[in-house]
């Protein structure tokens, strides 16, 4: 099994371009996250899906936008990237509340 | 406001023995405390799990305890190894609704040979 899987893995952007992270996983799980993470600032969710069809914001999501149009994809959309978004992003999933999650390897945006 | 807050951005500590890394919490209801490693350029792995009506859980050398009085979980490696070096993250998950898990900033493991 593959897990979770993030593309790209790295990427470059200038300011006003737009971009969209793709997030895949294949255990079938239910709930489905989208992480950023900041030197000194830890991990802090964007957006969260708690089934096909649904989401929902979380503790950042200004700047960003997400889709869950099928179980296994996440999608977290950039439609004018600012250096502020200068991050590393982390798709999660888990099967239902109180479960472990497994996350993918992250993807490096640097947004110039 | 909520905080979560992880006692020591870094902690040293020689081969052999047990490592201790604190996580404290206030203005949550936690149903669930998680712990998690993170290696650098990678994505955090899941160790343990504990409720909030268990007191302790074990996984091979590893140990959590959760006390919801002093709002505090203490995660232990006993035995420690140069490969126990890591970033470790506790999050919690509230009773209410879907909440995600809210993370505290990790405490970086160094365990030394």
């Amino acid at each position: 099994n593959a897990g979770v899987t993030q593309t790209p893995k790295f990427r470059v952007l200038k300011t006003g371009q737009s971009m969209t992270l793709l997030c895949a996983q294949d255990m079938n799980h239910e709930y489905m996250y989208w992480y950023r993470q900041d030197p000194g600032m830890g991990l802090r969710l964007i957006h969260y899906s708690v089934g096909e069809g649904t989401t929902a914001k979380g503790e950042v999501p200004d700047g960003y936008n997400v889709s869950r149009l099928k179980k296994q994809n996440f999608l977290l959309g950039l439609e004018s990237a600012a250096p502020s978004q200068t991050s590393v992003y982390f798709c999660a999933s888990s099967p239902r509340r109180g479960d472990g999650y497994t996350f993918g390897s992250g993807t490096r945006l640097t947004v110039v | 406001s909520q905080k979560i807050e992880q006692n020591s951005e870094a902690l040293n500590i020689q081969e052999g023995k047990t490592a201790t890394l604190t996580c404290n919490y206030t203005n949550y209801s936690p149903a669930y405390l998680q712990w998690y490693r993170q290696d650098p350029g990678r994505g955090p792995v899941f160790l343990l799990l504990i409720r909030e009506n268990e007191k302790e859980k074990r996984k091979e050398r590893l140990k959590v305890t959760f006390d919801t009085t002093l709002k505090q979980s203490l995660f232990h490696i006993t035995a420690s190894q140069p490969a126990d070096s890591a970033t470790y993250l506790c999050a919690l998950e509230k009773y209410s609704g879907n909440t995600p898990l809210v993370f505290g900033k990790g405490t970086r493991l160094s365990v030394i040979a």
